[in-house]
């Protein structure tokens, strides 16, 4: 079962402009993370956000976390072409990772 | 420091065979994890390893085995092949020190026919 529900599910942007993408979660949550994807390829952990911190960044990624809304965001400002990805927001605890169904950005020259 | 690395990247099999698929974690990652990875299902939990034990386990039948060995390195196997069980399967190891930040192999992609 999936955890996360993001929106949008694709998202096409050219260089330079910022993309932001939305998850959901159902249940109380000790963090949160994003991961990123390129096609076909394993997952690249981005961004651990905790339930007590409302907002983190780190270089051109910044997250939110809404607890209250069981929401967060990820925003990439100035996006790249090598941005081009799925994007995957991830709750849970220990190992078991429950991903959220992701968002798949092209950033276009 | 080396990757999470996953054998065989690419592999086709036929309904009803098994499959084996390896796993070497970052050295000193005790904690291996499995997911499946379709376009239908997303990416779906199988199962979790830590010091040889399994410590936790997906909704998946019991075609689906893994296990973990004492140099951490992990297998995952399934019998019977089913056409669904065409998939990536993401291998990903852990520093139970740290957060739950998971490290991700390549994966192995597994058609069957």
């Amino acid at each position: 079962s999936q955890q996360g529900e993001e929106d949008p599910q694709a998202l096409s942007i050219q260089e330079g402009e910022n993309a932001t993408m939305n998850c959901s979660y159902k249940t109380s949550i000790n963090n949160l993370q994003w991961y990123r994807q390129n096609s076909g390829r394993g997952l690249v952990h981005l961004i651990l956000i905790r339930s007590n911190e409302r907002e983190k960044h780190s270089g051109r990624l910044r997250v939110t976390l809404d607890t209250s809304k069981k929401s967060s965001s990820l925003l990439i400002t100035a996006s790249r072409a090598a941005d081009t990805a799925s994007y995957f927001c991830a709750t849970g605890g220990g190992d078991k990772l429950i991903f959220g169904t992701g968002t798949r950005l092209q950033v276009f020259p | 420091k080396a990757g999470v690395t996953q054998t065989p990247r690419y592999l086709i099999k036929t309904r009803g065979q098994q499959v084996t698929l390896s796993c070497s974690p970052i050295s000193g990652h005790r904690s291996v994890s499995w997911y499946q990875q379709t376009p239908g299902q997303g990416l779906q939990f199988l199962f979790e390893y830590f010091s040889e034990t399994q410590r936790n386990k997906g909704n998946f039948p019991g075609r689906f085995s893994g296990r973990q060995f004492s140099n951490s390195r992990s297998e995952m196997n399934v019998s019977t092949l089913e056409l669904g069980d065409s998939a990536l399967y993401l291998c990903a190891s852990r520093d139970s020190s740290g957060a739950n930040v998971l490290t991700f192999g390549a994966g192995s992609r597994l058609t069957v026919l």
